[in-house]
This record gives structure tokens, C-alpha cells and sequence, in this order.
């Protein structure tokens, strides 16, 4: 069982809508960091948490660190949202990342 | 700034064959990573460097080597490529580790027949 279970696992929106993606841990976690894969590949890192709330753009993450849970709100959805969206946590004192497989989004116009 | 660099793009094997895949950052970073992804699973870490002349095992190890060649630059070697690391490769960097933001390379296609 992958310790990072994220949810869903595909999503399509219409263009405007407001999207949620979640973010399940089982272990003890120092930090925990939102990544967005491109159709074309790349990563980029769009936040890292240890506590509370982060706002980026229209793009917010929180984190509940009791209920090892994480979630990844975007606004006003836009098709150019359309990629993977992928949660890693980082155990404890440790310096390993551990991913969850991803939450693939498609924003229709 | 190139950020992150890794060759090469693409690259087709037959099984027993070797390469290395090579990585180089311009950040003056001190810890930096290669991972695989594959289909259904999460990214998976191969091995790390936290720091030059320091290297050290991640979770799928098996099969390859990896040269902390100085700050800059950190390789993957395939002595003896099987079909099992068919895979696309990416290569990322951070500042330290302890869970710092990781800046990825484009990744390496990688296909073994």
C-alpha cells in the first residue's frame, strides 16, 4: 500500500470551475509539497507545507496535519490547469521523498 | 539560468547494454536526486547525493550506480540495461535536504528492448 494515496485519480472540469484534489499520508511527516507534471513532462514544485494554508495565484493548499490529510484547491479553473497534479511527502527527519501517482486534470473549455 | 539539465532526451537500448545519464545544475545546489516514474506509480527515488562525495541508496537501487562527479554534476549509470528499466528518468536538485523545494530536470526517455 503506497503511505501517499491521492484522490481522484482523474478529474475533468469545465473552464471556471472550482477543483479540489486531496492528499491521504499513513507516516509522520516533516513536509509536504505539491507538484504539477506538464503534459510535455516537466515538474515544477508549486508549494511546500509544514502547517496551515499557502496561496499561490488561484491556487491554495492546506494542510491538516492531525488528520494527515492535504488538499489542493484551484479557482476559476483554466484548461492551461490541464496536467498531473502530484502530492510527496517528506517522512520525518529524513531527506527521502515519497510520491503519490498522481491526480490527472483536464479543464475543458 | 539553465536550471537543471539532463542528457540525454531520449535514448533506445538492447538488453545488457550500458549508458549513463548525466545531470548537471547550476544553482549551487548541495543535494540532488534521480528518480524513475512509471506508469501507475509515483515517482521513486534511485539514489541521492546530499551533498559532494556523499552518496546514498533510495528505494529501487537495484541495477545502477551513480558518480557524485562534483557539486555541479550527478550521473546515473545502466551497467547492464534490462527491459525492467524501461522508464523516463529525472534528475532534481535542492538546496539541502531535509525536505527543501526540488527542482527538476526535463527527465530522459528510456526504452529497453
Amino acid at each position: 500500500k503506497n503511505e501517499v494515496e491521492q484522490s481522484p485519480q482523474n478529474l475533468t472540469a469545465q473552464e471556471g470551475e472550482f477543483i479540489t484534489i486531496n492528499c491521504s499520508y499513513s507516516v509522520g511527516i516533516s513536509a509536504l509539497h505539491w507538484l504539477q507534471q506538464h503534459p510535455g513532462g516537466g515538474i515544477v514544485s508549486l508549494f511546500m507545507l509544514s502547517s496551515g494554508k499557502k496561496k499561490h495565484g488561484r491556487l491554495i493548499a492546506t494542510i491538516n496535519i492531525q488528520e494527515k490529510h492535504s488538499s489542493l484547491h484551484i479557482t476559476a479553473s483554466h484548461p492551461r490547469d490541464s496536467a498531473v497534479y502530484i502530492c510527496a511527502v517528506v517522512r520525518g527527519t529524513g531527506n527521502q521523498f515519497y510520491f503519490g501517482t498522481g491526480t490527472s486534470l483536464t479543464v475543458i473549455p | 539560468n539553465a536550471g537543471v539539465t539532463q542528457t540525454p532526451k531520449f535514448q533506445v537500448l538492447k538488453t545488457g547494454q550500458s549508458m549513463t545519464l548525466q545531470c548537471a545544475q547550476d544553482m549551487n545546489h548541495n543535494s540532488m536526486y534521480w528518480y524513475r516514474q512509471d506508469p501507475g506509480m509515483g515517482l521513486r527515488l534511485i539514489y541521492y547525493s546530499a551533498s559532494e562525495g556523499t552518496t546514498d541508496k533510495g528505494e529501487v537501487p537495484n541495477g545502477y550506480n551513480v558518480s557524485r562527479l562534483n557539486k555541479r554534476e550527478f550521473s546515473l549509470r545502466l551497467e547492464s540495461a534490462a527491459p525492467s528499466q524501461t522508464s523516463v528518468y529525472f534528475c532534481a536538485s535542492s538546496e539541502a535536504q531535509g525536505g527543501e523545494t526540488q527542482y527538476f530536470g526535463p527527465g530522459t526517455r528510456l526504452l529497453v528492448l
